[in-house]
């Protein structure tokens, strides 16, 4: 079993959808919980950490179930500009483990 | 631009040469790290240092690996006999020594793209 699962897609959704992506983790001493975004061929960049609270960014919405180990990245409504590849991230033990990510093509 | 800075960007090297990528990262940050990444994966870690110190190193990171940081600022990450399955990009990034545990994160260079033919 992967460390750090997520469904790779593709998700292909309208302009103006509301789109849901899922992650789930095998640690649970695990200490921190992130999304990157990486665009083609680019590094990947933070997006935003997650909070046991859950917590928003404009039209990010990120939340983390410890007892459940999953962790979940909601975009409403979608943008052209957020076609990229979303990566659900966590740190175990000092270092980040990346999942292996999940393709998001937003369509006109 | 201060951010992680990685060289060369594109190698094409032949299977069997050996090969050298370069990191200098965000000049504040005292934690640099290596990661490798192929088509449809995400980023694989290979291997950190804090400051000139090797604290971590991945199995991934076979004996034809060797990352160094010797005054605790660049690195160096050298493949030695190079093979098809090393084609990958390999990502070095930096962070603060807390910066993990405060719930902060990395910051990654824009990778060196390695292409063994």
């Amino acid at each position: 079993r992967k460390e750090v699962e997520q469904d790779p897609g593709p998700f292909n959704v309208p302009e103006g959808a509301t789109v849901a992506f899922n992650c789930t983790y095998s640690n649970s001493a695990s200490q921190s919980f992130f999304w990157y975004r990486q665009d083609c061929r680019k590094e990947p960049k933070l997006l935003m950490s997650v909070y046991s609270s859950g917590n928003e960014d404009g039209r990010f919405t990120a939340q983390l179930n410890r007892a459940s180990q999953y962790i979940s990245l909601l975009i409403r409504d979608s943008k052209l500009s957020d076609s990229a590849t979303y990566l659900c991230v966590v740190n175990m033990g000092g270092q980040l483990t990346f999942g292996s990510g999940t393709q998001l093509t937003v369509l006109p | 631009d201060t951010g992680v800075s990685q060289n060369p960007r594109h190698k094409i090297t032949k299977r069997g040469q050996n090969v050298t990528f370069r990191c200098d990262p965000i000049s504040e940050h005292n934690r640099l790290y290596w990661y490798r990444q192929t088509l449809g994966q995400g980023p694989e870690f290979l291997t950190y240092f804090q400051n000139e110190a090797q604290l971590e190193k991945s199995r991934l990171l076979s004996d034809r690996f060797s990352a160094e940081r010797p005054k605790g600022s660049f690195s160096t990450l050298e493949i030695q006999r190079t093979e098809q399955g090393d084609s990958a990009m390999y990502l070095c990034a930096s962070s603060r020594r807390q910066a993990l545990d405060s719930g902060n994160t990395i910051y990654f260079g824009e990778g060196s793209w390695l292409t063994v033919v």
